[in-house]
């Protein structure tokens, strides 16, 4: 079955920076695009960024457009999302999630469990 | 807001159909396929229909999905008790090029 760990939450301030990682395992990452969804407490689910499965394009939304960037290293079948100039607004549980292929309009197909990041002073 | 609307919440009794809609525009659910998702408070999502109407393996098939030019459906037949939770539509959205997902419906079984 498809796992995928989450770490790195946490609480920052705003202002501050944050790298938030997924470890994929028992599947084969590089074929498959990833995303992150995120979400904040007692609200709905929010897409924030794909990448391909070969990291070669990259989409998010527009809420998060040149703050935060996307990775993989498809070596270590880990995924990252590299948060700066993070909000009070950004606090959420932030979900790794599956591709089920490729392409970025596939839909997701497996998620992980989350990881809580709090911006907060 | 969210591009894609849902109503806030639904109900219904055991054994009975509920239905729960997803309206968008051409950009969304006009030109893309639909999917679902279902999400029992205090876990992740788990998706339930894919390709509009499609259901992964274990999904049972008191779970159906339809669409219609711009709005979508998810029908729930035969409700249980453990289907209370929240159901999210989400679609690729070409003029925003990304996801989006609409606000969410909580469902109540009475």
């Amino acid at each position: 079955q498809v796992q995928l760990v989450e770490s790195g939450g946490g609480v920052v301030q705003p202002g501050g920076s944050l790298r938030v990682s997924c470890a994929a395992s028992k599947f084969t990452f590089t074929s498959f695009g990833m995303h992150w969804v995120r979400q904040a407490p007692g609200k709905g689910l929010e897409w924030v960024a794909f990448i391909r499965s070969d990291g070669r394009r990259k989409y998010y939304a527009d809420s998060v457009k040149g703050r935060f960037t996307i990775s993989r290293d498809n070596s270590k079948n880990t995924l990252y999302v590299q948060m700066n100039s993070l909000r009070l607004e950004d606090t959420a549980i932030y979900y790794c999630a599956r591709a089920d292929g490729e392409l970025e309009r596939r839909p997701i197909d497996f998620w992980g469990q989350g990881t809580l990041v709090t911006v907060s002073s | 807001q969210s591009v894609l609307t849902q109503p806030p919440s639904a109900s219904g009794t055991p054994g009975q159909r509920v239905t729960i809609s997803c309206s968008g525009s051409s950009s969304n659910i006009g030109s893309n396929y639909v999917n679902w998702y279902q999400q029992i408070p205090g876990t992740a999502p788990k998706l339930l229909l894919y390709r509009d109407n499609q259901r992964p393996s274990g999904v049972p098939d008191r779970f159906s999905g339809s669409k219609s030019g711009t709005s979508a459906s998810l029908a729930i037949s035969g409700l249980r008790s453990d289907d209370e939770a929240d159901y999210y539509c989400a679609v690729w959205d070409d003029s925003l090029s990304g996801w989006v997902f609409g606000g969410g419906t909580k469902l109540t079984v009475l």
